[in-house]
């Protein structure tokens, strides 16, 4: 059974400050990987999906990587701001034509001006 | 585009009451989920749709049921309410399997 494990479970950064978060997966057979943000008492924002044939995304000053072999996906964020804070959530397509997603719990994210 | 809506926002039910959560895409997505989140927790998947008329069971099925009678539309259904229900819901469509886009959540209390 597949099983997305998110660390750390919280973070508090300085603002400006580059940051990674992590995201592990036990089963390596997934279709592919995306990464959201949730605001408090929101819904789910998309902020980059990666095939599994890809190695990594880019948009704006976010950048994810993955390495499937190995069952790992970073999130990396540069010069965070205030406005970066929010709860990252790394979520892996269980493979099949479904897209069905299986999600980690979430780093929450702080950054502090 | 509107993307994903879900009504109601907050819901309170008492034991054993029951009622559909809506939820409406105007992307004409052809596949839709439905989601629930408990605190501190991921989100799993409850029901889903690859298609109008086409419905199967998630992770966490049991206590609810789905219709999908349209592309559009994607209701969920609360039979008996349960203090083990009390969760917010979130429904989400895509384009096959491609990014997800989710709806604002519906917050429910069974009490």
């Amino acid at each position: 059974k597949q099983e997305v494990t998110q660390i750390p479970a919280a973070l508090s950064v300085p603002e400006g400050e580059n940051l990674v978060l992590n995201c592990s997966f036990t089963d390596s057979a997934i279709y592919n990987l995306q990464w959201f943000r949730q605001d408090p008492g929101k819904g789910l924002t998309s902020l980059l999906l990666i095939q599994s044939s890809q190695r990594e995304q880019t948009s704006g000053r976010l950048n994810a990587s993955l390495d499937k072999s190995s069952g790992r996906s970073t999130l990396y964020i540069a010069a965070s701001q205030p406005g970066d804070s929010a709860t990252y959530l790394c979520a892996v397509s269980s493979g099949g034509s479904q897209g069905n997603l299986i999600f980690g719990k979430g780093t929450k994210l702080s950054v502090k001006p | 585009n509107a993307g994903v809506t879900q009504t109601p926002k907050f819901r309170i039910l008492k034991i054993g009451q029951s009622m559909t959560l809506q939820c409406t895409q105007d992307m004409n997505h052809n596949y839709m989920y439905w989601y629930r989140q408990d605190p501190g927790m991921g989100l799993k998947l409850i029901y889903y749709s690859v298609g109008a008329g086409i419905t199967d069971k998630g992770e966490v099925p049991n206590g609810y049921n789905v219709s999908r009678s349209t592309t559009e539309d994607f209701p969920l259904r609360l039979e008996l309410a349960a203090p083990s229900q009390t969760s917010v819901y979130f429904c989400a469509s895509s384009i096959y399997t491609d990014t997800q886009y989710f709806g604002p959540g519906t917050r429910l209390t069974v009490l």
